[in-house]
This record gives structure tokens, C-alpha cells and sequence, in this order.
């Protein structure tokens, strides 16, 4: 099942914080974060095996809680190069898993 | 190193028309994957390969047909075209930890319109 992101939108001024949600109703082996910018093609940022740990790209971490099935992407004094739409991408356990991506989450910084 | 490059670009078929969608990779992925984007749905698999000469449906399969004869190369085949295969479709591959997909590297995408 398609994991379900929240929010859907966000408008953010440059320098503040955000986060965004991934929830998923199966158990999950890992978590994928990507973002895509307009007219361009997803880029990876980092992805969250079982075990909660967390992990950071530049001022983007997140964290993975397995036990509830959710991870957040954690963005902290956010640049206008933030903009984009995140995607997380959800995964299974148990031998190879597709890996099953949200409708995402535009986030758009303003000066 | 190109990385995923897929061809054409851009395309505009008729309806009932066949068309065929090239991705390669110069990584040596054993994964790779077809996806369709359409607005407020997200990145939805359409068919996928664990490796040379095999193939696997996804989310979306209906309507296409995939082949991957070479290690670098996945074909996207759409017999008969429909308006509901308007899309932008993006190809992808995979590096592997164990058995586990890891690191997905997009190619630019290929926008289609079915008239």
C-alpha cells in the first residue's frame, strides 16, 4: 500500500523549520526520501533502515520509527534550494521488496 | 559516466499507436525500474528487473510490456497507446545491499501525450 505523507503542501519563509510525515500500514524494512524539482527527475536523499536510527544530508535529517510504521524528514533553517516536492518511499521486509512511493509533499521557500 | 539516460524526450503518438521507451545505465545496477508520474498521484511502479532477463509487474502494468535482454538496457513497450497513458514516465536503477534495493538513480524522464 502507498504510504500516506503529510502534509500535502507547505509554504515556508527562508530560515524557518519544517517537517514532514511518512506513515505506512504494513511493517516496514526501510524508508526512502527523495525530492524533485520542477521539471526535473527525483535525486535520493537518504534512506532509514529498521532500528530508528537517524541520519542527515546537509541541514535535512530524519528519523524512523519502526514500531509505528512512520518516518519524518526534518528540514531546519530552510534555503530557497529546498524547494521541491519530497517523496518517502516505503519498503518491506522479507527478501526483495518494490519500493512504494507517496503522492509527495510540495514544499515551496520564500524569500 | 551518463548515469540513466532515456530516449526520446518528449513524444506525441495517436491512439492505438506503439511506441517504444530506451533507458540504459552505465552503473552495472542490477535493478531497474519503470515508473509513471502523473499529477497528485505520485511515482507509480509500472514494471520492474531483479536482473538480466527478468522482469516483474508493479503497481501499474496493465497496458505495457517491458524487456531487459542486457544489463544496462530496460525497454518500455506500450502496444496500443490510450489517452490514460499520458504521463511522464521516469526509469530508474538501483545499487543492492544484500538482496535490498538501496540508492535509486532517476533518468531525466520522458514526457508523453496520447492524442
Amino acid at each position: 500500500q502507498q504510504p500516506v505523507q503529510s502534509p500535502q503542501a507547505v509554504i515556508l519563509r527562508e530560515g524557518e523549520d519544517a517537517v514532514i510525515n511518512c506513515s505506512s500500514s504494513k511493517a516496514l524494512y526501510s524508508v526512502h526520501w527523495y525530492r524533485q524539482k520542477h521539471g526535473e527527475a527525483p535525486v535520493f536523499l537518504m534512506i532509514l533502515l529498521k532500528g530508528g536510527e537517524q541520519k542527515g544530508h546537509e541541514k535535512i535529517s530524519a528519523s524512523f520509527n519502526e514500531k509505528k510504521q512512520q518516518s519524518s524528514l526534518y528540514l531546519t533553517a530552510s534555503q530557497l534550494s529546498y524547494s521541491g516536492t519530497y517523496f518517502c518511499g516505503t519498503e518491506g521486509a522479507g527478501g526483495y521488496q518494490k519500493v512504494t512511493f507517496g503522492i509527495g509533499t510540495k514544499l515551496q521557500v520564500i524569500p | 559516466n551518463a548515469g540513466v539516460t532515456q530516449t526520446p524526450k518528449f513524444r506525441v503518438l495517436k491512439t492505438g499507436q506503439s511506441m517504444t521507451l530506451l533507458c540504459a545505465q552505465d552503473m552495472n545496477h542490477e535493478y531497474m525500474y519503470w515508473y509513471r508520474q502523473d499529477p497528485g498521484m505520485g511515482l507509480r511502479l509500472i514494471h520492474y528487473s531483479v536482473g538480466e532477463g527478468t522482469t516483474a509487474k508493479g503497481e501499474v502494468p496493465d497496458g505495457y510490456n517491458v524487456s531487459r535482454l542486457k544489463k544496462q538496457n530496460f525497454l518500455l513497450g506500450l502496444e496500443s497507446a490510450a489517452p490514460s497513458q499520458t504521463s511522464v514516465y521516469f526509469c530508474a536503477s538501483s545499487t543492492l545491499r544484500g538482496e535490498k534495493s538501496y540508492e535509486q538513480y532517476f533518468g531525466p524522464g520522458t514526457r508523453l501525450t496520447v492524442t
